[in-house]
């Protein structure tokens, strides 16, 4: 079946602009995760939702970060006034139930941010 | 907390050879444990993970690795690699209420011929 899928695939945009980034998690999947990848950061966990709630946000760098899932589908990572330092890849992933219940997290392509 | 730490940023092997990929973790509490595989460009591929039951756990592609609570470590095997094997490795763990993944800094394998 279709994986979890993440638009755009790559974003260019200038410093001090606003950015939306997409993910449709997999079909029935009802925790949905972002994670960021940078060189100087590793992978960062940023926020988790159970449903269209969001248990866990304290992985947000900064109130220019926010995150929304409506419907218990779609999700939307919104960056305000981008700065450099916020290039990176940002990663969605699924899971049927939460990690701890044993279930897997399966993660899609990524959105590459460059902020120039 | 949780975390984990991955020994070796870069790993080269000759096409045939064992590969070890080492992973250590901290938790207070019984943790669950992964090994993710990123190809280039790509996102990330469960390889295997251990959450209860048998601490000798086989993945995808011949891979495999042992839950060792003593050493608290994960290592990642594989018998003989093949140049396909050529990635990054990451090792995560989730432990408790946590409902997210630690990851450790990754591991690059490089496979020679």
């Amino acid at each position: 079946g279709a994986g979890v899928s993440q638009s755009p695939s790559n974003k260019v945009t200038e410093k001090g602009k606003d950015v939306e980034l997409r993910c449709d998690p997999i079909s029935g999947h009802t925790a949905l995760y972002w994670y960021r990848q940078s060189l100087g950061q590793g992978l960062e966990f940023l926020i988790y939702f159970q449903g269209n709630s969001a248990p866990d946000k304290s992985g947000l760098p900064s109130d220019r970060f926010s995150a929304e899932r409506t419907g218990g589908s779609v999700s939307t990572l919104t960056i305000q006034r981008t700065q450099q330092e916020d290039s990176a890849v940002y990663l969605c992933a699924s899971s049927y139930g939460l990690l701890e219940s044993g279930e897997t997290q399966y993660f899609g392509p990524g959105t590459r941010l460059l902020v120039l | 907390a949780q975390s984990v730490t991955q020994l070796g940023s870069h790993v080269s092997v000759s096409e045939g050879a064992l590969v070890l990929l080492r992973c250590n973790y901290s938790s207070s509490v019984p943790p669950y444990l992964f090994w993710y595989v990123q190809y280039p460009n790509q996102g990330l591929q469960l390889l295997l993970k251990y959450t209860t039951g048998a601490t000798l756990v086989k993945g995808i592609n011949g891979f495999e690795a042992e839950f060792k609570k003593s050493e608290t470590s994960f290592h990642l095997t594989k018998p003989s690699a093949h140049m396909s094997d050529a990635a990054e490795y990451f090792c995560a763990v989730t432990a408790g209420t946590a409902s997210k993944l630690t990851f450790g800094t990754g591991t690059r394998l490089q496979v020679t011929l």
